[in-house]
């Protein structure tokens, strides 16, 4: 049971290029979220999923992009990138809603130059 | 839109002892959840533990426990036996029915050997 896995761990991106970070869970979880974590800093909600086929913006969504095909995969896109991306990125995914434990990938630290 | 504040950036304590984070949010609400999460050096996000309002006792893991004052709106974090392990930082969390989880600013715990 691997819970939630993010790859990559590590990238660098020129401004302007795009990439998508990939977020998988394996706990048959109806809810995943993107969050984004700028140093010495909190947890800002990017998007989420509700279920497959179902996703909505959280309080960060600008630049980013989302889609949810299947219950296991929700990835973020990258359009344009920007310096302002530069931050470390979150999965998570919980059984049911928000009430539940949320479950954290490791992270990607995305730096933009 | 819910806040929670954590009034301590940082805190430390000695290996061992007992030490109290503390958190307060605003709400108007009577049935919500409350949650503190503990990010290690590692980056991983773990819950520690969750606390439903409408229960009045408080929740306990292990060496963790809460003391959770409805009426003062206040959620503070007891780690008992301190660990070298706990060192982390640690962010509190709210929720209520439709809204998003609502995190902290966070408090970086330092175990002093």
């Amino acid at each position: 049971n691997a819970g939630v896995t993010q790859t990559p761990k590590f990238r660098i991106l020129k401004i302007g290029q795009s990439m998508t970070l990939q977020c998988t869970q394996d706990m048959n979880h109806n809810y995943m979220y993107w969050y984004r974590q700028d140093p010495g800093m909190g947890l800002k909600l990017i998007y989420y999923s509700v279920g497959a086929g179902i996703t909505d913006k959280g309080e960060v969504p600008n630049g980013y992009n989302v889609s949810r095909s299947t219950t296991e995969d929700f990835p973020l896109r990258l359009e344009l990138a920007a310096p302002s991306q530069t931050s470390v990125y979150f999965c998570a995914s919980s059984y049911d809603s928000w009430a539940y434990e949320q479950y954290f990938g490791p992270g990607t630290r995305l730096t933009v130059t | 839109a819910q806040t929670v504040t954590q009034s301590q950036p940082e805190m430390s304590v000695q290996e061992a002892e007992t030490v109290t984070l503390s958190c307060t949010y605003d709400t108007s609400e009577s049935d919500y959840y409350l949650f503190w999460y503990k990010q290690p050096p590692s980056r991983q996000m773990i819950l520690v533990i969750r606390q439903e309002a409408y229960k009045q006792q408080n929740a306990t893991e292990n060496r963790f426990s809460v003391n959770f004052q409805k009426a003062a709106k206040s959620f503070s974090l007891k780690i008992s036996d301190s660990q070298l392990g706990d060192a982390a930082m640690y962010f509190c969390a709210y929720y209520f029915g439709n809204e998003k989880l609502t995190f902290g600013t966070g408090t970086r715990l330092t175990i002093i050997p």
